[in-house]
């Protein structure tokens, strides 16, 4: 079945610091690759997404890329704050006539130390 | 507007009782998912509706898990006879569907929190 792997499982790192997530993924069919922020007690929240026909796609510190070829793909948040501090979900879909689900990976715990 | 709304916040079970958690995704949303979020752990799929077609159950972990949506709007989903490792976050999204081009942002409820005695 559509499996999405992501590393590391916990992340520290300084303030200012840059901070590098990875995802793979299983379905080649999949063209949607989002990345959703979750502070703790709160819902996930769409922080940037990037689909497949695009290689890199960047919003002030946060920047996705992906490897079509390699299926896989990375978060890149550059001078992290303490309020960067979250757990962080990579996730993969298909759209079209296959639908829009969802597999998400297992998330990484993202510690930003003032 | 408002976003997804859902309910209970909270449900504390026996063993062995069925449950029922609502959805209330956002107006004109087409598409909604059902989520489980163990303590601690990621978001694992359950079940997924777009429209009228027929929904994607591939994530449901037993029939003992099911869920309804009517038209483009509230879903429920129902856990019959439950267990203790039912409890978990169920969280519930939904999502304008806008082709190939466009984003796909699933707006998150806050969860009902399921503790099964």
């Amino acid at each position: 079945g559509e499996n999405v792997e992501q590393h590391p499982s916990t992340l520290s790192v300084q303030e200012g610091d840059s901070a590098v997530i990875k995802c793979t993924y299983s379905d080649s069919a999949s063209n949607y690759f989002p990345w959703y922020k979750q502070e703790l007690g709160k819902r996930p929240q769409l922080i940037i997404d990037i689909r497949s026909n695009v290689g890199e796609k960047k919003d002030q510190r946060i920047a996705v890329t992906l490897n079509k070829t390699a299926k896989h793909f990375s978060l890149h948040i550059t001078e992290t704050q303490p309020e960067d501090s979250a757990v962080y979900f990579c996730a993969a879909s298909r759209g079209g006539t296959g639908g829009f689900k969802t597999i998400f990976g297992a998330g990484t715990r993202l510690f930003v130390k003032a | 507007g408002a976003g997804v709304s859902q309910s209970p916040s909270n449900k504390v079970t026996e063993k062995g009782k069925d449950v029922e958690l609502r959805c209330d995704p956002i107006s004109g949303h087409t598409a909604l998912y059902w989520y489980r979020q163990r303590l601690g752990q990621g978001l694992e799929f359950l079940i997924y509706f777009q429209g009228n077609s027929a929904p994607d159950k591939s994530g449901l972990p037993s029939d003992r898990f099911s869920a309804e949506r009517t038209g483009e709007s509230v879903s429920t989903l129902t856990i019959q006879r439950t267990q203790q490792e039912d409890s978990a976050v169920y969280l519930c999204a939904s999502s304008f569907v806008p082709g190939l081009a466009g984003s796909n942002e699933q707006f998150f409820g806050p969860g009902t929190r399921l503790t099964v005695l």
